[in-house]
């Protein structure tokens, strides 16, 4: 049971639209900055959006993030098929004393 | 950029200590903006934080495995490192090491992983 809280699978058509939903507690996200990550089949996860919602060099805009409260989302625009993946969301938790993530949620580009 | 190589054994057996080193390459390990991590993977499931230590001693562990987890830092060598004692199965992951920036919640630069099993 991870303390963060992410949908497992989330699927739509090339050049759509998806959403990744992160939900947290007062002892992490409502209080420090959430971190995005693609982990591509076979491969180590990936930078992806830190601080709620900057971008890393060489991520295009089309990977977008927000936070409100005690949820985090990631936003990815003009769906390709390179962007299946599985996308995790990590944070600090003061109450932990130590890193969390979500459980991670599969994208599929149908 | 930084980077990051784990290296050691792939097959640990049943109650020994599984121990990594992570090598990190075109940076210094003695930078005080980071904290070296680990974190594994189990074989399907998701991320899971392990721990790590700043240059300066400071160490941060996962509650639920502190009592196993040793992580140290060599500057000599600019490497850092993982212990895990009293192996079970449910310890077989993949073992990534990877930098982490302070206070901004950041894990930046990730080694390729390396799968350790643990199995008589």
């Amino acid at each position: 049971q991870s303390v963060l809280t992410q949908p497992p699978s989330v699927s739509a058509a090339p050049g759509q639209k998806v959403t990744i939903s992160c939900s947290g507690s007062s002892s992490n996200i409502g209080n420090t900055y959430v971190s995005w990550y693609q982990q591509l089949p076979g491969t180590a996860p990936k930078l992806l959006i830190y601080e709620n919602n900057k971008r890393p060099s060489g991520i295009p805009d089309r990977f977008s993030g927000s936070k409100s409260g005690t949820s985090a989302s990631l936003g990815i625009t003009g769906l390709q098929t390179g962007d299946e993946a599985d996308y995790y969301c990590g944070t600090w938790d003061g109450s932990l004393r130590g890193d969390v993530f979500g459980g991670g949620t599969k994208l599929t580009v149908l | 950029q930084l980077q990051l190589q784990e290296s050691g054994p792939g097959l640990v057996k049943p109650s020994e200590t599984l121990s990594l080193t992570c090598t990190v390459s075109g940076g210094s390990i003695s930078s005080s903006s980071y904290y070296w991590g680990w974190i594994r993977q189990p074989p399907g499931k998701g991320l899971e934080w392990i721990g790590g230590m700043s240059y300066s001693g400071t160490t941060y562990y996962n509650p639920s495995l502190k009592s196993r987890v040793t992580i140290s830092v060599d500057t000599s060598k600019n490497q850092f490192s993982l212990k895990l004692s009293s192996v079970t199965a449910a310890d077989t992951a993949v073992y990534y090491c990877a930098s982490r920036i302070l206070y901004r919640n950041i894990f930046d630069y990730w080694g390729q992983g390396t799968l350790v099993t643990v199995s008589s």
